[in-house]
């Protein structure tokens, strides 16, 4: 059975960088063919992509915050992290990391979702 | 920038048929796929590459593609499906992963 969870802070400061941790359990991000992505959604609105991590390392961003973004995984704690620096109150929103399917690192889709974690960004 | 476009909202009546359509240049060469989103809940896939339906979801839910167009059709619409519906394909390159701006589906 597959599950993921995401954990960091509730409440960011604008200019601050966040740092969320995806824990997931039922695949290893060591296997072929898996990735883990994250997903933000803002109060009220659409999905929206925000990066890619696959089992070889290789690393996809979304190009308008491709500058901010960081992903990294720890295959041994089955851990994905994503990191957003420059943080303002329209980065507001849901981030929810997810399982990957496809094919190689192409015809990625969002197979298992965790529930996600409410980040608000407020002085 | 890559664009995916839905339409807004869609209303429907108990036991009719819903379509929504999902429109963006390379949605020929790239496969498609659809989540369902009820409030407070994670999104739940219910159609990938293009008309392929996960194991669970209900046969009432179905895709299928006409050129820029993909659409996911839910037969005999039942209260519950009542949510928000999201697109996702990919650019031309297969590099970014991209959403659709999201359709409401009302069961009226």
């Amino acid at each position: 059975q597959i599950t993921l969870k995401e954990s960091g802070p509730t409440l960011v400061k604008p200019t601050q960088t966040l740092t969320l941790t995806c824990t997931f359990s039922g695949f290893s991000l060591s296997t072929s063919g898996v990735g883990v992505g994250w997903i933000r959604q803002p109060p009220g609105k659409a999905l929206e992509w925000l990066a890619l991590i696959y089992w070889d390392d290789t690393k996809r961003y979304s190009p308008s915050l491709k500058s901010r973004l960081t992903i990294t995984k720890d295959t041994s704690k089955n851990q994905v992290v994503l990191t957003m620096t420059n943080m303002d109150p329209v980065d507001t929103a849901t981030y929810s990391c997810a399982h990957r399917r496809g094919v190689g690192t192409v015809h990625n889709y969002f197979d298992y979702w965790g529930q996600g974690t409410l980040v608000t960004v407020s002085s | 920038s890559y664009e995916l476009t839905q339409p807004p909202s869609v209303s429907v009546s108990p036991g009719q048929t819903a379509r929504i359509t999902c429109s963006g240049d390379t949605l020929p060469k790239q496969y498609a796929y659809w989540y369902q989103q009820k409030p407070g809940q994670a999104p739940v896939l219910v159609i990938y590459k293009d008309t392929e339906r996960p194991s669970g979801i209900p046969e009432r839910f179905s895709g299928s593609t006409s050129g820029t167009t993909v659409t996911l059709t839910i037969s005999g619409v039942q209260a519950e499906d009542e949510a928000d519906y999201y697109c996702q394909s990919a650019d031309s390159s297969s590099t970014y992963v991209v959403f659709g701006g999201g359709t409401k589906l009302t069961v009226l």
